[in-house]
């Protein structure tokens, strides 16, 4: 039973087009979501993180929407571009859990 | 450099044999994370230690995985008689927080192949 999933594997936009990748989650005791970016060879790296108090957190070209009764969130990359191309992870947990549960994640190509 | 330190980067190893993979994690980090990532596949939680003891140890897949990390620092995880299915990229993570809402930061994974 996945409790996280990314529903596209891939994804490919243009340089300055807006990316947006999504997210579903099963479990409602989830109240803590995390976007992590990962490149070839390297581990996953911290991108962007929400509380589920709130609905929408912005970090410059990153923006993350949460949409609890859906149970459903998203990453908004404004303008895209070809840095951006990584695979992108979607994480939940929730307080006291200590640990975060992936999606199998979605992999961005931006193209020049 | 000041990450959380990975070795060895690949291991190649038989059937049968026993591994060790060791995990050097940032420096005042109380929380050290094991995770495992097949193929296509996002990471997967196997253990999560806070301090020396592990707090959470409900994804190690059977009782030929184990961990430790004796003073609270760097930790190993050890797998006894690997099998093919073993193989993936064992990536470990640190993190600041005493409860699972920080982020987690990541070293570079150690890539495990049984052949």
């Amino acid at each position: 039973d996945q409790q996280v999933k990314q529903n596209s594997p891939s994804l490919s936009v243009q340089e300055g087009r807006i990316s947006i990748l999504n997210c579903d989650y099963t479990n409602s005791m989830f109240d803590y979501f995390l976007w992590y970016k990962k490149y070839p060879a390297e581990g996953p790296t911290f991108l962007i993180s929400i509380s589920s108090i709130k609905d929408k957190n912005e970090d410059g070209r990153f923006t993350v929407f949460l949409n609890k009764s859906a149970k459903h969130l998203s990453l908004h990359i404004v303008p895209s571009q070809p840095g951006d191309s990584a695979v992108y992870f979607c994480a939940a947990s929730y307080t006291n859990a200590g640990k975060s549960t992936f999606g199998d994640g979605t992999t961005l190509t931006v193209k020049p | 450099g000041a990450g959380v330190s990975q070795t060895p980067s690949n291991k190649v190893t038989e059937k049968g044999k026993y591994v060790e993979l060791r995990c050097d994690p940032i420096s005042g980090h109380t929380a050290l994370y094991w995770y495992r990532q097949s193929l296509g596949q996002g990471p997967e939680f196997l253990i999560y230690f806070q301090g020396t003891g592990a707090a959470d140890d409900s994804g190690l897949p059977n009782d030929r995985f184990f961990a430790v990390r004796p003073e609270g620092s760097v930790s190993t995880l050890k797998i006894q008689r690997t099998e093919r299915g073993d193989s993936a990229v064992y990536l470990c993570a640190s993190s600041f927080l005493e409860v699972g809402t920080g982020e987690l930061f990541f070293g570079e994974g150690s890539r495990l192949t049984v052949l």
